[in-house]
């Protein structure tokens, strides 16, 4: 079973910089990109970039390049989502997924269990 | 505003057969892109119902399925259960975007 691990629940101050992980295991690590999706009350899932494990090549949705920065270890099979100055409305539970299909017809088949980020003053 | 839209609940009783639809446009669900749909329950990680409009992973009942028509897409849960209560959300891709999309989510209630 394909298995995603996401690093713990983060309170931060606004401002403040913040990196979250997702280990995946069970599974060739660099065979399939992850996505990252938000998580908030009042928007629903949104997708918010994906990455290439194995050459690092990204995409962003354009409600998020610029803010984040996706980024991954292979020696540790982990990928990371960074905030350099994160924002009150950072505020969700973000999760890390394993992408698959082809072409414009790709889905997410396994998911992380999410991280809790809490961005007050 | 999501650019794939659902409506925001359902309701059924047990038994019943319920359909959630997933209404896009020709930048998105319109040129043949697949639909997706998943089911996500409070502080859980959402769950792969349908891939690519019509298929069914391992492990989900034949009592979920999916189907794709012009720019609109449809769940639809037969015999329905109390634990099918949640919330769903469609996906596909957007061209205008270049980005993976979600619908806005339904929340499934079952009386």
């Amino acid at each position: 079973e394909v298995l995603l691990v996401q690093s713990g629940a983060e309170v931060k101050k606004p401002g403040e910089s913040l990196t979250i992980s997702c280990k995946g295991s069970r599974y060739s690590f660099t065979t399939y990109w992850i996505d990252w999706v938000r998580q908030t009350p009042g928007q629903g899932l949104e997708w918010m970039g994906r990455i290439d494990p194995l050459d690092s090549y990204t995409n962003y949705s354009p409600s998020f390049r610029g803010h984040v920065t996706l980024s991954v270890d292979k020696s540790v099979t982990t990928a990371y989502l960074q905030w350099r100055s994160l924002k009150a409305s950072d505020t969700a539970i973000y999760y890390c997924a394993r992408r698959l299909g082809s072409g414009s017809s790709q889905y997410s088949d396994s998911w992380g269990q999410g991280t809790p980020v809490t961005v007050s003053s | 505003q999501s650019v794939l839209t659902q409506p925001p609940s359902v309701s059924g009783t047990p038994g019943q057969t319920v359909t959630i639809s997933c209404t896009g446009n020709s930048s998105n669900i319109g040129p043949d892109y697949g639909v997706h749909w998943y089911l996500h329950l409070p502080e859980t990680a959402p769950k792969l119902l349908i891939y690519v409009n019509t298929n069914r992973p391992s492990g989900v009942p034949d009592r979920f399925s999916g189907s794709k028509s012009g720019t609109s897409a449809s769940l639809t849960i037969t015999g329905l259960q109390a634990d099918d209560e949640g919330r769903y959300y469609c996906q596909s891709y957007d061209d205008t975007l270049s980005a993976w999309v979600f619908g806005g989510g339904t929340l499934l209630t079952v009386l």
